[in-house]
C-alpha cells in the first residue's frame, strides 16, 4: 500500500512548457528524494532534502528545481521541458538517521515532444 | 564516497531454480544494506534488508548473506516462480546516514523461464 503519491503518472507535453511533478508522503518522513531513471535501468539522485526548507543537489546533475515547503510535499519544476528530460522521475522518503529504508512512489514517465 | 557494484546485469533461471544476485560495496563504515524489487511501471518496493550486525537474514522463499570482511552481500531467491521476474536493486548505507542516505548498484534484470 502505497504511503507516497506521486502525480500524474504519465505526461506527454511539448518543449518549452513548464512543468511540476508532485510527491506527497503521509508517513512524516523528513528526508525526501528525486531519482531520474530510463525504465529498468540505474538510479541516479537528482535532488533530496533533510526537511523543511532544505533542498540539496544529488549526484546527477538536473535542470530541474525542488521545494519543500510543507514535510510532507516535495515538488519538482522544470521551467522550461526540452526532449533531453524525458526520463522517469521517482520520488522517495525515509526517516532521518541510520540504516533507513526508502520507500518510494510509483513515478511520473513524462515525454518531451 | 560509497560504491556499490552489483552483478550480473540479466540473470535467466528456469522457474522452480534458485537465483542468486551479488553486490560489492566499498565503504567499511557501510552498516545498512536494503534490497528492492521494481517490477514494470511500479516504483522500487523493498523486499528485504539486512544490517552489518547480522550476518544472514530470511523471510520465506528470499534471503539476504553478509560477509563484512569481504564486503559484500547477496540475495538468494528460491523455488522462482514467474511473478519474481522483475529488476532488483541493492543498496548500502553509510553509518550517520550519509548526505544522500542510499548508494544503489545499477540493477539486475531477473528472468523467470517457465
Amino acid at each position: 500500500e502505497a504511503d507516497i503519491y506521486q502525480t500524474p503518472r504519465y505526461l506527454v507535453i511539448g518543449t518549452g512548457k513548464k512543468i511540476t511533478l508532485e510527491c506527497s508522503q503521509t508517513m512524516g518522513h523528513d528526508k525526501m528524494y528525486w531519482y531520474q531513471q530510463d525504465p529498468g535501468m540505474e538510479l541516479h539522485l537528482i535532488h533530496y532534502s533533510y526537511g523543511v526548507n532544505s533542498t540539496e543537489k544529488g549526484d546527477l546533475s538536473s535542470e530541474s528545481t525542488v521545494s519543500r515547503i510543507r514535510t510532507e510535499h516535495f515538488p519538482l519544476t522544470l521551467e522550461s521541458a526540452r526532449p533531453s528530460h524525458t526520463s522517469q522521475y521517482l520520488c522517495a522518503s525515509s526517516e532521518t538517521g541510520d540504516g533507513q529504508p526508502q520507500h518510494f512512489g510509483d513515478g511520473t514517465r513524462l515525454s518531451i515532444l | 564516497g560509497e560504491n556499490v557494484e552489483q552483478h550480473p546485469s540479466t540473470l535467466s533461471v528456469q522457474e522452480g531454480d534458485s537465483a542468486v544476485i551479488k553486490c560489492t560495496y566499498s565503504d567499511s563504515a557501510s552498516n545498512y544494506f536494503p534490497w528492492y524489487k521494481q517490477e514494470l511501471g511500479k516504483g522500487p518496493q523493498l523486499i528485504i534488508d539486512i544490517r552489518s550486525n547480522v550476518g544472514e537474514k530470511k523471510d520465506q522463499r528470499i534471503a539476504v548473506t553478509l560477509n563484512k570482511t569481504a564486503k559484500h552481500f547477496s540475495l538468494h531467491i528460491t523455488e522462482t516462480q514467474p511473478e519474481d521476474s522483475a529488476v532488483y536493486f541493492c543498496a548500502a548505507s553509510i553509518r550517520g546516514g550519509g548526505a544522500d542516505g542510499l548508494t544503489f548498484g545499477k540493477g539486475t534484470h531477473l528472468i523467470i523461464q517457465p
